[in-house]
């Protein structure tokens, strides 16, 4: 069936060190891509997404690429800061629309 | 440019109780879904709904799980005869369409239920 998953956590970098997330997505069809932020006690917020094959997204210094060759949608940043510290979801959705369907998360911790 | 707006933020029932969690979606928005974070794990899907339609309920366990979105008013999620296991963080979103490429789907703050 379909799904998504993600490299597992946590993660910790030090300030301004860049980051990977690796995604990768199993679909039926060509789905759109996203990635959302999920900060301590709220609800997901949207951080970027693709809605085709070699798409980038990219918002507040975050990219992904989505490489249909390698099912891929790595989600990256060149200097993260500690405010970034937050669980990251990788989500699809089918071209139909209707539910998203999410990876594990992954908690990223960055230390001053 | 009020978002999803979920309530009770944080909802404590006993067991064997009914809880009721609610959800006005985004201005303009028709479509809403519930989803459901058990600690420690990823977002599962439950429902999806347009105005006065279940469109899918492949996540929603068979009994005592129901979910409606009437003409008027906000979407509810009712769970009856609430056991331990259904203590978990509920969360709504809402998109204009359905949800697929540039509608995505926008979460509320989600409704943290306990059951004693």
């Amino acid at each position: 069936g379909d799904s998504v998953t993600q490299m597992e956590g946590p993660v910790t970098l030090s300030e301004e060190a860049f980051l990977t997330i690796n995604c990768t997505y199993t679909a039926t069809g060509y789905p759109s891509l996203f990635w959302y932020v999920q900060y301590p006690g709220e609800g997901l917020q949207l951080l970027l997404k693709a809605t085709k094959a070699d798409d980038k997204g990219s918002n507040k210094g975050f990219e992904a690429t989505y490489r249909k060759e390698t099912t891929s949608f790595h989600l990256e940043k060149g200097s993260v800061q500690v405010s970034d510290s937050a669980v990251y979801f990788c989500a699809l959705t089918l071209r139909g629309g209707g539910k998203l369907i999410f990876g594990q998360g992954t908690e990223l911790s960055v230390k001053p | 440019n009020a978002g999803v707006m979920q309530n009770p933020r944080h909802l404590v029932r006993r067991r064997g109780q009914e809880a009721r969690l609610r959800c006005s979606p985004m201005k303009g928005h028709s479509h809403v879904y519930w989803y459901r974070q058990l600690p420690e794990e990823g977002l599962k899907f439950m429902v999806y709904l347009q105005k006065e339609n279940i469109i899918d309920e492949s996540g929603m366990p068979k009994e005592r799980f129901s979910a409606e979105f009437p003409k008027e008013g906000p979407s509810i999620l009712r769970i009856q005869q609430v056991v331990r296991g259904d203590s978990a963080a509920y969360f709504c979103a809402s998109s204009q369409q359905g949800g697929f490429g540039n509608q995505p789907q926008h979460f509320g703050d989600g409704t943290r239920l306990s059951i004693l």
